[in-house]
């Protein structure tokens, strides 16, 4: 597509529901990463993919958060139970390949638990 | 010592005037340097890249990269109102295929 396609736009979940938030990159865009922002607060990386594996995970805040990327096109990230502090907009952005280029930005998901 | 560091705002500037941001990043290897505007409840949008020493001129904007020193800096001219917001430096890491992010500089121009 012509941007970064993120879905749905704004989540309102009750604590201990899962979540699934979707992201679709830029057509041909091989490297693709998740970044967490709380309200005020910086860009928190959460994980890389380069194609459909994830060679850098180290940004998930714990076990409840997991991603995963199929076809080296649309991602998933899912948070398991989820918490309020899990309250912020996740961020998608894409890129050719790795840092060297910009990120294209997702419009995000507002995830707000109640 | 954070990867990236932009100078503290908020920074106020009066309509028309040159607002000044600047980053230093810690790893001499960085080659790819990008500046990124962020409004209130947006995402951010890349609008300035640069990778060679000196400047770069786009428009109100000028990115300016010095390696020696590692640091980079964003010049905004003749400021406007819709300037304001709040700026991102980001850096690429050589080692591990992705960029860092400053904190950010938040911005206001005064009408």
């Amino acid at each position: 597509g012509a941007g970064v396609s993120q879905s749905p736009s704004n989540k309102v979940t009750e604590k201990g529901k899962d979540v699934e938030l979707r992201c679709d990159p830029i057509s041909g865009h091989t490297a693709l990463y998740w970044y967490r922002q709380s309200l005020g607060q910086g860009l928190e990386f959460l994980i890389y993919f380069q194609g459909n594996s994830a060679p850098d995970k180290s940004g998930l805040p714990s076990d409840r958060f997991s991603a995963e990327r199929t076809g080296g096109s649309v991602s998933t990230l899912t948070i398991q139970r989820t918490q309020q502090e899990d309250s912020a907009v996740y961020l998608c952005a894409s890129t050719l390949s790795g840092g060297d280029y910009g990120y294209t930005f997702g419009s995000g998901t507002r995830l707000t638990v109640v | 010592q954070k990867e990236v560091e932009q100078n503290s705002g908020p920074l106020s500037v009066p309509e028309g005037a040159i607002a000044s941001l600047n980053c230093t990043y810690s790893d001499r290897g960085s080659q790819s340097f990008f500046w990124y505007r962020q409004y209130s409840g947006k995402s951010p949008e890349l609008i300035m890249s640069i990778y060679s020493n000196g400047d770069k001129e786009d428009g109100r904007f000028t990115a300016q990269l010095n390696k020696a020193s590692q640091y980079v800096s964003l010049l905004i001219r003749d400021s406007q109102p819709s300037d304001s917001a709040t700026y991102l430096c980001a850096v690429n890491q050589p080692t591990d295929y992705k960029l860092s992010f400053g904190a950010g500089t938040t911005v206001t121009v005064r009408a």
